[in-house]
């Protein structure tokens, strides 16, 4: 299948400090997908992207789908102790098959 | 509410035994999936279905197999064939259509094979 590069793999932060972390593809997508998963659970959507250059917020959270459809980023604002987990990207193809990152895990010192 | 459950969370079976992991969704969508995560590691795609008697293999199919019988559900067995069967199971759907092809997932099924 797709392969999907997500950078970094682990962050360690300071409460406060802004985050930022990427994903790149070998294939356009049409769809972009960034979700949040805590140990155990399933993973939660946190933005979803639909078309090229489209740059979306959902509270600190901010993700672009870049405009050549091969990548797209996640940034975090002011970070806080809660926004420890695992954080993925997932793009959408033309058969409705999405395809993950291997996740970036994120850790916030209080 | 709406949603997708998944049943039990947790699951233990001896080696050897096939074993099939619950996933009904109540958001009328069309598509549904399943996916196995393993420790540290990203998804990777089991079986799909976009149709009611319909679905397609993924990417580690093998030992693996579904059914789709209804538009809610779609169990996941898993055979004796399966070699490493350990490991964290979601199930997902979307809803097909333009600008609404979002994937939601539910809460998993942890698999331990004693």
């Amino acid at each position: 299948g797709q392969q999907l590069n997500q950078s970094p793999q682990s962050m360690f932060i300071q409460e406060g400090e802004d985050v930022s972390m990427n994903c790149t593809s070998s294939s356009i997508f049409n769809t972009w997908l960034w979700y949040k998963q805590d140990p155990g659970e399933g993973p939660v959507l946190l933005i979803a992207l639909y078309k090229a250059g489209e740059l979306t917020s959902n509270g600190r959270l901010t993700a672009q789908f870049g405009i050549t459809r091969k990548d797209s980023f996640l940034n975090i604002s002011a970070s806080i102790p809660s926004d420890v987990g695992i954080y993925f990207c997932a793009g959408r193809d033309n058969f409705n098959k999405f395809y993950f990152g291997s996740g970036t895990k994120l850790n916030v010192k209080p | 509410d709406g949603g997708i459950t998944q049943s039990p969370k947790y699951l233990f079976r001896k080696e050897g035994q096939n074993v099939t992991l619950s996933c009904e969704q109540n958001l009328n969508h069309d598509a549904m999936y399943w996916y196995r995560q393993d420790p540290g590691q990203g998804l990777r795609l089991i079986y799909y279905s976009q149709i009611v008697n319909d679905f397609q293999k993924g990417d580690i199919a093998e030992g693996y197999s579904v059914s789709r019988e209804k538009k809610e559900s779609f169990p996941l067995t898993v055979t004796s064939a399966q070699k490493n069967p350990t490991a964290f199971y979601l199930c997902a759907s979307t809803a097909r259509g333009w600008h609404t092809d979002t994937q939601y997932f539910g809460p998993g099924t942890r698999l331990t094979v004693l």
